[in-house]
């Protein structure tokens, strides 16, 4: 089974900042990592997926990057409606999320 | 837009059983692979099981097979996922996603939650 670690577990930043999330899968996943992000009381919404492809209406601050086992999600100029967990997924064999990201502002 | 709406979660004792349903308001709901996710109080996120546009290909995660059964109406653009044993570690809210481009869920219900107490 891929195991999928996210860090750091919490990320705290200034509005206009730019927040770097990580995302290590525990053997190789090509390009095939999705980014989602669930606000409080909200499900889960994708934000990227094939490793930097944005989702349709998803704004261009938002950016993906990786391949293999090593991915980033990067927001630039933070704003205050991005306070969210961010999750990593795969799609290698089965699917599994990795445990989260949560992205406060100061 | 489409919109998944879920029903059926409830508060069941352990042993017990609960079907959970899905309405897809879109007109393309036989056209796509559609999946069940849960999010536990934690908030961890799993898999539990998807089905494909005509129910020849089903797959679960290892600890609901045998108990979990995931089928589908595509007369009535709805996902079912019928659940039996039930155990605490059930305790969830069920989110019914479509899957698109290959593997992604997209979108989300806004989940029905399922309590196993007694």
């Amino acid at each position: 089974e891929i195991v999928l670690t996210q860090s750091p577990a919490t990320l705290s930043l200034s509005p206009g900042e730019r927040a770097t999330l990580s995302c290590r899968a525990s053997q190789s996943l090509s390009r095939y990592l999705a980014w989602y992000q669930q606000k409080p009381g909200q499900p889960p919404r994708l934000l990227i997926y094939d490793a930097s492809n944005r989702a349709t209406g998803i704004p261009a601050r938002f950016s993906g990057s990786g391949s293999g086992t090593d991915f980033t999600l990067t927001i630039s100029n933070l704003e205050p409606e991005d306070v969210a967990v961010y999750y990593c997924q795969h799609r290698s064999t089965g699917f599994t999320f990795g445990p989260g990201t949560k992205v406060d502002i100061k | 837009e489409v919109q998944l709406v879920e029903s059926g979660g409830g508060l069941v004792q352990p042993g017990g059983s609960l079907r959970l349903s899905c309405a897809d308001s879109g007109f393309s709901f036989r056209s796509y692979w559609m999946s069940w996710v849960r999010q536990f109080p934690g908030k961890g996120l799993q898999w539990v099981a998807n089905i494909n546009q005509d129910a020849s290909e089903i797959n679960y995660v290892d600890s609901v097979k045998g108990r979990f059964t995931i089928s589908r109406d595509n007369a009535k653009n709805s996902l079912y996922l019928q659940m039996h044993g039930l155990t605490a570690e059930d305790t969830a809210v069920y989110y019914c996603a479509r899957v698109v481009l290959g593997g992604w869920f997209d979108p989300w219900g806004q989940g029905t939650l399922v309590t196993v107490s007694s």
